[in-house]
């Protein structure tokens, strides 16, 4: 079966940073293209960016409104994907969801960051 | 970047209704579409990918349609279990995108 799990997201000041992580088990993980997206309250999905494959490549790609802001890596031989976050703004507070795929097929259960001024 | 769009944005429908729900690309997409079920505080489901490729235990009443630029996503005889908000995505070219989201709620 497969799953992800994100870690423990939380309250952090405007300004800051913050690390996300999702574990991933039940499908080969080092194949596999790792997406993040967020939800903030009320409002509708956004694809973040994503971390390909090392077999394709292992480039990462981003969506406009990161602007160097957020970083994603991947460590295989943890099975772990990782987003670090910098320079956190009270638009970022959202639910942060990791996914498998190009076209993101198995998610996480998401997890919540909450910005503060 | 790839602007996707959806209509309507939201639909009142009742149980047993067809609900069709409409997503356009700024460009071509080729097949690189696919739409999500969402219900409140759960992880989007992928319903269909490429297009018109129903995922493994998805009921036969969803299906998609389309290529290009112009999709459709059709509910036939909509269930309780199906009101919820559906996206569609786009995976053909970086940044990839979602649409806004389509509402399908009780009439």
């Amino acid at each position: 079966e497969v799953q992800l799990v994100e870690s423990e997201g939380g309250l952090v000041k405007s300004g800051g940073s913050l690390r996300l992580s999702c574990d991933g088990s039940g499908f080969t993980f080092s194949n596999a293209w790792m997406n993040w997206v967020r939800q903030a309250p009320g409002q509708g999905l956004e694809w973040i960016g994503l971390v390909k494959s090392k077999p394709d490549g292992g480039t990462t790609h981003y969506a406009a409104f990161v602007k160097g802001r957020f970083t994603i890596s991947r460590d295989d031989s943890k099975k772990k994907v990782y987003m670090e976050m910098n320079i956190l703004k009270t638009e970022d507070t959202a639910v942060y969801y990791c996914a498998t795929g190009r076209t993101p097929d198995f998610w996480g259960q998401g997890t919540l960051v909450t910005v503060s001024s | 970047d790839i602007q996707m769009t959806q209509s309507p944005s939201s639909v009142s429908a009742s149980v047993g209704d067809r609900v069709t729900i409409t997503c356009r690309a700024s460009q071509d997409i080729s097949s690189w579409l696919a739409w999500f079920q969402q219900k409140p505080g759960k992880a989007p489901k992928l319903l269909i990918s490429a297009a018109s490729r129903l995922q493994t235990g998805v009921p036969s009443r969803f299906s998609g349609t389309g290529s290009g630029t112009d999709f459709t996503l059709t509910i036939t005889s909509l269930q309780p279990e199906d009101f919820a908000t559906y996206y569609c995505h786009q995976a053909d070219s970086f940044p990839f995108t979602f649409g806004p989201g389509t509402k399908v709620d009780i009439k």
